[in-house]
């Protein structure tokens, strides 16, 4: 079946540790999108990419770094991890053209100790 | 700013009634509408979509858009207990290319 995949489903890692969480999809959908949410809070979109073109959200912290080597492929990257940045991570992908359903993968928990 | 709003809740219904979600935005150039599920500690799913002004049915749920209203709905006939999650509306708005505008989601509890 097509999907959205995300890894790791669980992640910890230290104050200040970088941290790679990566996203693939068997969709075929040029449209991939990082949201962060934190528990009672709407997901917040940190960034996304049409095709190749990079969109940064205004208020995306610069600790929070994406990159999309090719279609099915997504990686988000946290610099320096702080406290506040322990959220649920999800990815979410579309079409580019139509009605842009997105559709989610089942997230990666971050705990940061 | 773009926003979307819905009642928190929680929203309890007994077991076999109708849950009424619902859900007002604040742009009158809005493309699309959408309703998602999602339970505790799990991604949102995408259960409905709506486009134009009217009523949308699939199965037990029914989703309403009003756009002079400014307002969707989401209609959950027969609740069942399996039911019991937070609905989050996302609007896409007009000139936003793909990006959703999310609400702060409504807890649904369905009591058997």
């Amino acid at each position: 079946d097509a999907m959205v995949i995300q890894n790791p489903r669980y992640q910890v890692t230290q104050f200040g540790k970088p941290v790679t969480l990566s996203c693939s999809q068997t969709l075929n959908h040029n449209v991939m999108y990082w949201y962060q949410q934190k528990s009672s809070q709407a997901p917040k979109l940190l960034f996304h990419y049409y095709d190749k073109d990079f969109n940064n959200e205004a208020d995306t912290p610069d600790n929070f770094q994406s990159r999309r080597p090719n279609t099915s492929f997504c990686f988000l990257d946290i610099r320096s991890p702080g406290l506040g940045d322990a959220a649920m991570y999800l990815c979410a992908t579309s079409l580019r053209t139509g009605n842009y359903e997105q559709y989610f993968g089942p997230g990666t928990r971050l705990t940061v100790t | 700013q773009k926003e979307v709003e819905q009642n928190s809740g929680p929203l309890s219904v007994p077991e076999g009634a109708i849950a009424s979600l619902n859900c007002t935005y604040s742009d009158r150039v809005s493309q699309s509408f959408f309703w998602y599920r999602q339970y505790s500690g799990k991604s949102p799913e995408l259960i409905m979509s709506i486009y134009s002004n009217g009523d949308k049915e699939d199965g037990r749920f029914t989703a309403q858009l009003n756009k002079a209203s400014q307002y969707v709905s989401l209609l959950i006939r027969d609740s069942q207990p399996s039911d019991s999650a937070t609905y989050l509306c996302a609007v896409k708005f007009g000139n936003q290319g793909g990006k959703l505008i999310f609400g702060q989601g409504t807890e649904l509890s369905v009591k058997p």
